[in-house]
C-alpha cells in the first residue's frame, strides 16, 4: 500500500516567514512522529501523536514550533518566524500502534531552507 | 537520558569485505533496538530490529544481536556489495515511543 507521504518536498523561505509542512501517514496507523535531520544535530525527535493527541512534545525546540493532527490522520508542523537554524530536513514517520516495539515507517522528508 | 553511540565514520571497504558497525546504548528499562538505513537520495528505512535480549535481527544479509550484558547491537554482514553503500543509523525506543538515534555511519563500498 501507500507509504508515508510529505509535502512539499522542498521549501525555501525567507527568515521571519511562517511555514507549514504536511504529513500523510500510512492508513490505519494511530501513531505519528516528527523528526528533524540536520548536519550538526543528526536525527532529533520533535513530537509524537497518538490519534489526535500529542502526549510527547518534548523535542519541539521552541514555542515557534507547533503541530497538530486531525481525524487521526494528516498532521501539519508549523514553524513561525523561521530562523536560519531551522534549516533541516523534516521527517515524518508513522507506526501501527505506537508501542516501542513497533517499526516506524518514514516519509521522504521536507527539505527546509531558510535564507 | 537514553542515548546511542555509533562507530565514527566514514567507513570505506572493498566489495566482498566483512562489515562491522559498532553500536552501544544507554537506556532505562528494556529498550527495543533498530538499525535504519538511508540509501543515497532515498528516505530512511528499517533494516532490522530486535525487541528483547539475545534476539537476532536479520535482513538482506545483515545481522545484529541484542546483547544486554554489553549494551550493544553491532551490525554485521559477511560480504558487502557496492549496493550497500549508504548511511546506517542505530536507534532505540525505551519506555517512550520516540526513536533515539546514533549519529549515523556513512559506508562506502568500492568495486
Amino acid at each position: 500500500g501507500a507509504g508515508v507521504s510529505q509535502s512539499p518536498s522542498n521549501k525555501v523561505t525567507e527568515k521571519g516567514k511562517d511555514v507549514e509542512l504536511r504529513c500523510d501517514p500510512i492508513s490505519g496507523h494511530t501513531a505519528l512522529y516528527w523528526y528533524r535531520q540536520s548536519l550538526g544535530q543528526g536525527l532529533e525527535f520533535l513530537i509524537y501523536f497518538q490519534g489526535n493527541s500529542a502526549p510527547d512534545k518534548s523535542g519541539l525546540p521552541s514555542d515557534r514550533f507547533s503541530a497538530e493532527r486531525t481525524g487521526g490522520s494528516v498532521s501539519t508542523l508549523t514553524i513561525q518566524r523561521t530562523q536560519q537554524e531551522d534549516s533541516a530536513v523534516y521527517l515524518c514517520a508513522s507506526s501501527p500502534t505506537g508501542v516501542g516495539t513497533d517499526t516506524q515507517y518514514f516519509g521522504p522528508g521536507t527539505r527546509l531552507t531558510v535564507l | 537520558g537514553d542515548s546511542v553511540t555509533q562507530m565514527e565514520g566514514p567507513v570505506t571497504l572493498s566489495e566482498e569485505a566483512f562489515l562491522t558497525i559498532n553500536c552501544t546504548y544507554t537506556a532505562t528499562g528494556y529498550p527495543s533496538l533498530f538499525w535504519y538505513v538511508q540509501y543515497p537520495g532515498e528516505g530512511l528505512q528499517l533494516l532490522l530490529k530486535a525487541t528483547k535480549a539475545d534476539d537476532k535481527g536479520s535482513n538482506k544479509g545483515f545481522e545484529a544481536t541484542y546483547r544486554k550484558e554489553t549494551t550493544s547491537f553491532h551490525l554485521e554482514k559477511g560480504s558487502v556489495q557496492v549496493s550497500d553503500s549508504a548511511v546506517y543509523f542505530c536507534a532505540l525506543t525505551a519506555g517512550a515511543q520516540k526513536l533515539v538515534f546514533g549519529q549515523g555511519t556513512r559506508l562506502t563500498i568500492n568495486p
